[in-house]
């Protein structure tokens, strides 16, 4: 029920592309989701994130979609760069003290230019 | 400005050498966090302290301790480093609502 399922674990998109990520989750008790973008040798920075009242939220060219009743969300990378070459983690939490993550597997993702 | 500042970047060890690792944060939330990431892998909590109360993954190994001195610092102690503890040690904090903010890292090598 804690797990949160990421596909695919690697991906390769042309530059100017769509970039498609999806995650699944167990436990309706989640009720914020990030994802985060991590480079080689650098720690995870917070990309987007959403909140299970909305179905969807752009921040320029990165756009949470998410779907309450199957419990996926994904993330789309409009236009896609090398620049954003790197692994992305999907993660989800639940209102408490402390909100601890469960972050999914990790995609890799590069963009050829 | 750096919120969460993680300090060696890189740290050699021997194996069974005790080592340090050290994290402030600049946000003086009271919830901070040390993960353990292994190449390829999404990060793993080790613990997390809200306020002065620790709290530790149950899968945690009690070769890894914590200290929290005060609010802003944190460190992560490692009794007797294994080969199988080389990894990056992330530290996190906690900002607005939900989010966690994550330091550089610091990799440790076990030689």
């Amino acid at each position: 029920q804690q797990q949160v399922k990421q596909s695919p674990q690697s991906l390769i998109v042309q530059k100017g592309g769509i970039s498609i990520i999806n995650c699944a989750y167990e436990n309706t008790a989640f009720d914020y989701f990030p994802w985060y973008q991590q480079f080689p040798g650098k720690g995870p920075a917070l990309l987007i994130a959403i909140r299970p009242d909305v179905s969807e939220k752009k921040e320029g060219r990165f756009t949470i979609s998410f779907n309450k009743s199957a419990k996926q969300f994904s993330l789309h990378i409009m236009d896609s760069q090398p620049g954003d070459s790197a692994t992305y983690f999907c993660a989800a939490s639940r209102a408490s003290g402390t909100y601890k993550y469960i972050f999914g597997t990790g995609t890799r993702l590069k963009v050829l230019a | 400005d750096a919120m969460v500042i993680q300090n060696p970047r890189y740290q050699v060890t021997q194996f069974g050498k005790p080592v340090t690792l050290s994290c402030s944060q600049t946000l003086n939330h009271n919830v901070m966090y040390w993960y353990q990431q292994k190449s390829s892998q999404a990060p793993k909590l080790l613990f997390h302290y809200y306020d002065k109360d620790f709290n530790n993954e149950a899968d945690t190994p009690d070769n890894f301790q914590s200290r929290r001195p005060n609010t802003s610092f944190c460190f992560l102690d490692i009794r007797s480093p294994g080969l199988g503890d080389a990894a990056m040690y992330l530290c996190a904090t906690q900002g607005p609502q939900e989010t966690q903010y994550f330091g550089p890292g610091t990799r440790l090598l076990v030689l």
